[in-house]
């Protein structure tokens, strides 16, 4: 069966420090990944999707990146990070039938 | 950008069934209307998805109307884990990405 895993659960990070969250995804191949990200009280905000390795699409001009360095991980990342950047991001992957399924989140607080 | 409105929130006796309602007036005749619900502090999880037809499954039953502009998700018995945000998608089956609106948050009471 296919699983997605996201880490850390938790991050407290200061201002103008680096970022990295990572996700996997095992039991699928060439599977479509997405970054989401949700702030305190507010929907979900599309960030980054992948069709593929390598393939990286926008949707939000921001202080984020995302990269694919293979078939099944989805790194988001952030050379500063700011204030703004605090939220609860959420990995997905696209399933056949059911459209996405989500990781467990990464709850991230800038201070 | 979402297509979809739906209310702020509604409230629930326990034990009763919750309908929770969807407008998509611009649906396209290939997409399909998909649900999801959040919990508090995880991510979203699937409910039940339809194109035109009435579905039902083990969580809910979702029942679109004729002319595909409205949708309603039924939770037959609601109970206090029912309560969480509730959203509705409408999207192509071979689509790239979902775009979340804001959602109905759900409180189930005692």
């Amino acid at each position: 069966s296919q699983t997605i895993h996201q880490w850390p659960a938790t991050l407290v990070q200061p201002v103008g420090s680096p970022l990295s969250l990572e996700c996997t995804v095992e039991g699928t191949s060439n599977p479509n990944l997405y970054w989401y990200r949700q702030a305190a009280g507010r929907g979900l905000q599309l960030l980054f999707y992948s069709v593929g390795i390598g393939q990286i699409s926008s949707e939000v001009p921001q202080n984020l990146s995302a990269s694919r360095p293979q078939d099944r991980q989805f790194i988001l990342s952030s050379k500063k990070l700011l204030l703004s950047d605090s939220g609860f991001y959420l990995c997905a992957w696209r399933g056949v039938r059911y459209g996405y399924t989500f990781g467990s989140g990464t709850r991230l607080t800038v201070v | 950008d979402a297509k979809t409105t739906q209310p702020t929130s509604m409230d629930c006796a326990e034990g009763r069934a919750a309908n929770l309602p969807c407008n998509h007036s611009t649906i396209s005749g290939n997409e399909y209307v998909y649900w999801y619900r959040q919990i508090h502090s995880q991510g979203p999880q699937y409910i039940i998805h339809g194109l035109k037809n009435n579905e039902t499954n083990e969580m809910a039953s979702l029942i679109i109307t004729e002319d595909r502009k409205s949708s309603t998700l039924i939770l037959p018995h609601a109970t206090l884990r029912d309560t969480a945000v509730y959203y509705c998608i409408v999207s192509t089956y071979n689509f790239n990405k979902f775009y979340f609106g804001s959602g109905t948050k759900l409180n189930v009471k005692p």
